[in-house]
């Protein structure tokens, strides 16, 4: 089993729609999780941390799962500017970081 | 502020030459990481650092070196390059460790 695992899509999805990608991690000692977003032939770009309450950011909420170890993005009202693909990033107590390979998302007009 | 800068863009290499993938950033970060990033991979970490003149590496180290002399810049080497090497190649710098990261362009590396 992968460390950090994420379905990579793509996920096709219309103008306005709500979206939500899964992250699993094997490491129950993980104790930061981030999301970043990459848009094609771009650098990474940092989203969003996951705090263990959840967080939110305008149309954005980020949650995580401790007891079934995975964290969730979820996009609301989608825009076409956020055809990207999100990347989360787990990071274990002892400082061992591992990048997820990443969901396409795409979103049509 | 310029951020996260890498030279250059694109280079292709023969099997067996060398080269410096150079990388500098303006945000007075001590934290500076190198990854490679394979189509339909995760990045992978190559080597991090901490502040100038100490280096670590990550997963993934064999057939590349790092130095840190000063806190701006952190160039990797890749020596007796592979076409296993072949790869995007992202810097990146965080004021925390591993905490929200600044990426560079990237350099785009095919070893033919």
């Amino acid at each position: 089993r992968k460390e950090v695992e994420q379905d990579p899509g793509p996920f096709n999805v219309p103008e306005g729609a709500t979206v939500a990608f899964n992250c699993t991690y094997s490491n129950s000692a993980s104790q930061s999780f981030f999301w970043y977003r990459q848009d094609c032939r771009k650098e990474p770009k940092l989203l969003m941390s996951v705090y263990s309450s959840g967080n939110e950011d305008g149309r954005f909420t980020a949650q995580l799962n401790r007891a079934s170890q995975y964290i969730s993005l979820l996009i609301r009202d989608s825009k076409l500017s956020d055809s990207a693909t999100y990347l989360c990033v787990v990071i274990a107590n002892n400082n061992d970081m591992r990048f997820g390979a990443g969901t396409r998302l795409t979103v049509k007009p | 502020n310029a951020g996260v800068t890498q030279t250059p863009k694109f280079r292709i290499l023969k099997i067996g030459q060398s080269m410096t993938l150079q990388c500098t950033q303006d945000m007075n970060h001590n934290y500076m990481y190198w990854y490679r990033q394979d189509p339909g991979m995760g990045l992978k970490l190559i080597y991090y650092s901490v502040g100038a003149g100490i280096t670590d590496k990550g997963e993934v180290p064999n057939g590349y070196n790092v130095s840190r002399s000063t806190t701006e810049d952190f160039p990797l080497r890749l020596e007796l390059a592979a076409p296993s090497q072949t790869s995007v190649y992202f810097c990146a710098s965080s004021r925390l460790l591993y905490n929200e990261q600044f990426f560079g362009p990237g350099t785009r590396l095919t070893v033919l």
